[in-house]
């Protein structure tokens, strides 16, 4: 058990609608990160930040977005879902701002049917 | 060309072989190295965690990097039936402060 906390596990929703994703890091830490992971492209970055503020972009769609809340969770928000966008979603953390260690959660599995 | 390469395999040895995971990388400022364990689709486990060019060892696995050739390795002694996983060598240019992953390579270690 890395720490990192995310919910929900599994869901599937249609195309053309909005889920939002959540992701508790690890007691400590600062930095969370976002990561997409299909069967054809891997795992890619797409977003991190920072206490509260956005770091470092990736290759994050306009039609998502993410922030991290006072309480250092964050949430990233997936809309007008395509059936491309079927992948899991993992959150990362680490103490600090740089990525040298991080620690995943055990992803989101979306399904847009 | 992509940043980091990785040969996705998959690689199939018997138990008891020693296991050599490769990649390489183009970005000379990439300075952190890390090599990180997923099965099944489950969240990327991090192995071993290194910076410096030269061999660290931690139990079956020694990590090695070779920052002259852009190359760095994961060798795993001994390899168990419960070493099968798929492998990904991370990547980190304290610039831009996220890794870089490789695409993976699957291994089965055959019993």
């Amino acid at each position: 058990d890395s720490g990192v906390t995310q919910t929900p596990k599994h869901l599937i929703t249609a195309t053309g609608q909005r889920v939002t994703l959540r992701c508790s890091p690890r007691s400590g830490d600062l930095s969370v990160y976002w990561y997409q992971q299909s069967l054809d492209q891997g795992l890619q970055f797409l977003i991190q930040y920072y206490n509260g503020e956005e770091r470092a972009k990736g290759n994050i769609l306009e039609r998502f977005s993410a922030q991290q809340f006072p309480d250092l969770h964050s949430e990233l928000n997936l809309s007008s879902l395509e059936l491309g966008d079927s992948a899991l979603y993992f959150c990362a953390s680490s103490v600090g701002q740089t990525g040298n260690t991080i620690y995943f959660g055990e992803g989101s599995w979306l399904t847009v049917v | 060309q992509k940043e980091v390469e990785q040969d996705p395999g998959p690689l199939s040895v018997p138990e008891g072989a020693i296991v050599s995971l490769n990649c390489t990388y183009s970005n000379s400022a990439f300075q952190y190295f890390m090599w990180y364990r997923q099965y099944s689709r489950k969240g990327p486990e991090l192995l071993m965690y290194t910076y410096s060019s030269g061999n660290k060892e931690d139990g079956r696995f020694t990590a090695q990097v070779d920052k002259s050739s852009k190359y760095i390795s994961l060798f795993i002694r001994d390899s168990q039936p419960s070493d099968s996983a798929t492998y990904l060598c991370a990547i980190v240019d304290t610039g831009r402060r996220a890794l870089t992953f490789g695409s993976g390579t699957r291994l089965q270690v055959q019993p």
